[in-house]
């Protein structure tokens, strides 16, 4: 079964720094480009990171660009969020996914099949 | 980058109907790279179409996805219980990737 498992969500204070990180299972994780999609509280989805199957290039929306760092270890399946400078607004469900191989133009561009069960951030004082 | 603007923002259905719900981009999206999505409360969204219309794996017929450059529809054409749900457009054609604000469809 394909699987994706977040965990390191929490609470933290503003201007302090959390990582997150998502196993995968049941597919090749070295052959798919991988992102984070992020969802406040009520609120709609929004593209967070994205980074290449080798872990080469990695692209981030404006919104958290110079704070958060995506990386990934292919030989433990493993992605990873580091997560700096956080700010209240970046409180969210952070969803790792994975690119539907038949609608996946780009490291980023992409429609996504497999969604984790999401990991809670919260910034807050 | 493109908005994406999903209407209505409510749409209240009884099992059996008709549901048509409407995403207009601010500009072309390329090349038709239009996904919907479902998301239940306290789950995780689920990928129903790509491509505009093509369905994904699993889902079933009574969804379908129509539409090109800044207009596109999902249709469902008979409610079942399990499909009162929020829905998404998405666009992945130019970056940054984004999504519309979303359709809530509530049981009348």
């Amino acid at each position: 079964e394909v699987q994706l498992l977040e965990s390191g969500g929490g609470l933290v204070q503003p201007g302090g720094s959390l990582r997150l990180s998502c196993a995968a299972s049941g597919f090749t994780f070295s052959n798919y480009a991988m992102n984070w999609v992020r969802q406040a509280p009520g609120k709609g989805l929004e593209w967070v990171s994205g980074i290449s199957s080798s872990g080469g290039t990695t692209y981030d929306a404006d919104s958290v660009k110079g704070r958060f760092t995506l990386s990934r270890d292919n030989s433990i399946n493993t992605l990873f969020l580091q997560m700096n400078s956080l700010r209240v607004e970046d409180t969210a469900v952070y969803y790792c996914v994975k690119p539907a191989a038949l609608a996946a133009i780009g490291v980023v561009r992409n429609a996504f099949d497999i969604w984790g069960q999401g990991t809670m951030v919260t910034v807050s004082s | 980058e493109i908005v994406l603007t999903q209407s209505p923002g409510t749409l209240s259905l009884s099992p059996g109907e008709r549901a048509t719900l409407s995403c207009r981009a601010s500009q072309s999206v390329s090349s038709s790279y239009l996904a919907w999505y479902q998301q239940k409360p306290g789950q995780a969204p689920r990928l129903l179409i790509y491509g505009a219309s093509t369905r994904a794996t699993g889902i079933p017929d009574r969804f379908s996805g129509s539409g090109s450059a800044t207009d596109f529809t999902l249709t469902i054409s008979r409610l079942e219980p399990e499909d009162f749900a929020v829905y998404y457009c998405q666009q992945y054609g130019t970056s940054p990737i984004t999504f519309g604000g979303g359709t809530k469809v509530e049981i009348k």
